[in-house]
């Protein structure tokens, strides 16, 4: 079965240090693989995604076939990056499923 | 531009009781979908419509209905509330595209008792 796994719930790093948030995900076929992120009191956006490879606010994602894997990362953290992250996958039908989310804290 | 917009933004229901959760999308997207949020969980699939007419489950359609009779609307029914129906409901739309990116409502704060 398909699935997306964020294996941390909770990732606190400090200000300036790097960012890795990890996403591992479950699919046969050919996958389309976002991150979404929900700053608090605003709603859910998408961040970037896989076939863009685009760097978003300093966030760049890459996808390994290989490890099923589209981590995301940040060279320097910042307090503004705060905020619940999600990695979703887009399969078959046009089925839209969502990791279990990471909560990133910025330490000042 | 409102973009997705969902009502209400709180409800507080009995067991047992009814209600309906409305979504509505002024951007001409064909593909809707609800979800649902909860601590430790994520966001879940319900269901969702790729067209007016059409509609699929999701990961987790048990106890709730929808229906697409027009491209805007899409609402999300609770036929018969229970406790483990207690979430925080969100709505999204996009275009009919592969890696085309989801516009989400502001959610709807749920509460069965």
């Amino acid at each position: 079965a398909q699935r997306v796994t964020q294996p941390e719930k909770l990732l606190s790093v400090f200000k300036g240090a790097p960012v890795e948030l990890k996403c591992n995900y479950s699919y046969s076929g050919s996958p389309e693989l976002f991150w979404y992120v929900q700053y608090s009191r605003q709603r859910l956006q998408l961040l970037l995604r896989h076939i863009s490879r685009e760097s978003i606010k300093g966030f760049t994602a890459d996808l390994n076939k290989g490890e099923t894997s589209f981590h995301l990362k940040k060279p320097f953290a910042q307090e503004e990056d705060s905020a619940m992250y999600y990695c979703a996958l887009e399969f078959g039908d046009d089925k839209i499923i969502f990791g279990k989310g990471t909560r990133l804290h910025i330490l000042p | 531009n409102a973009g997705v917009t969902q009502t209400p933004k709180f409800q507080v229901l009995k067991t047992g009781q009814s209600m309906t959760l409305q979504c509505a999308q002024d951007m001409n997207h064909e593909y809707m979908s609800w979800y649902r949020q909860d601590p430790g969980m994520g966001l879940r699939l319900i269901h969702y419509s790729v067209g007016a007419g059409i509609t699929d489950q999701g990961e987790v359609p048990n106890g709730y209905n929808v229906s697409r009779s027009t491209t805007e609307d899409f609402p999300l029914r609770l036929l018969s509330a229970a406790p483990s129906q207690t979430s925080v409901y969100f709505c999204a739309s996009s275009i009919l595209q592969g890696n085309s990116p989801l516009h989400f409502g502001n959610g709807t704060r749920l509460t069965v008792t």
